[in-house]
């Protein structure tokens, strides 16, 4: 089974910097990676997803994530906090060819984004 | 309109209940999930179903049954409820596809007393 690792399970930035989230996973196959943002008591959103082919991806919000296969990281950034941002994020990959939708989440990361 | 609806938002019960969770999609989507979030908010899942079919069934007690009436809807139902069993329940759904994005309804928060 897949194993997803987020780096720091709390993250606190000031409004207008840079933000980064960390996300590793552990399968020799590179899977499905997907980046989720679950605001307070709501579900979760997508915000950005890599399949194929470009390995930086962009997102919703302003968001981005580069997929690096020797890092088997998909780390998340975005160039400046915005108060909005203040939620939980979720990594969360999925095996090519596995049953239908298998995700396998990160234990989340919440970002606080100080005024 | 909402893509992904649960009801209800909230249970509370006690011990020993049964109780039932509600989930639409109208999205057309063939394949909806449930997923529980415990308190630490991790996520993991627990069900799926592609048109009205089983597909994944994890290491759920069997006091969690699901049922899907028709493809727009993920019924789960909860036999002797225990303390363990508090958490916050999601539903998702998504198109016939692993790449797929899957889409959450807001969660239904369980409290077994």
């Amino acid at each position: 089974a897949q194993s997803v690792t987020q780096l720091g399970s709390h993250v606190s930035v000031s409004e207008g910097a840079l933000v980064l989230l960390r996300c590793n996973y552990s399968s020799s196959v590179p899977p499905y990676l997907f980046w989720y943002v679950q605001y307070p008591n709501q579900g979760l959103q997508l915000l950005l997803k890599y399949t194929t082919g470009a390995t930086l991806v962009k997102g919703i919000n302003g968001f981005e994530a580069e997929f690096k296969k020797s890092e088997t990281s998909f780390h998340l950034t975005k160039p400046s906090a915005h108060m909005s941002d203040a939620a939980e994020y979720f990594c969360a990959v999925a095996d090519r060819g596995s049953p239908l939708g298998r995700l396998y989440f990160g234990r989340g990361t919440q970002l606080t984004v100080w005024p | 309109d909402t893509a992904v609806s649960q009801t209800p938002k909230y249970l509370v019960t006690q011990m020993g209940n049964d109780k039932s969770i509600k989930c639409e999609q109208n999205l057309g989507h063939d394949t909806m999930y449930w997923y529980k979030q415990d308190s630490k908010k991790f996520l993991k899942i627990m069900f799926s179903y592609n048109n009205k079919e089983l597909i994944i069934n994890e290491t759920v007690p069997n006091r969690f049954s699901p049922k899907s009436p028709d493809k727009a809807h993920l019924n789960l139902h909860i036999n002797s409820l225990e303390l363990g069993d508090s958490a916050v329940y999601f539903c998702a759904s998504s198109q016939n596809r692993d790449t797929d994005t899957q889409y959450f309804g807001p969660g239904t928060r369980l409290t077994v007393l």
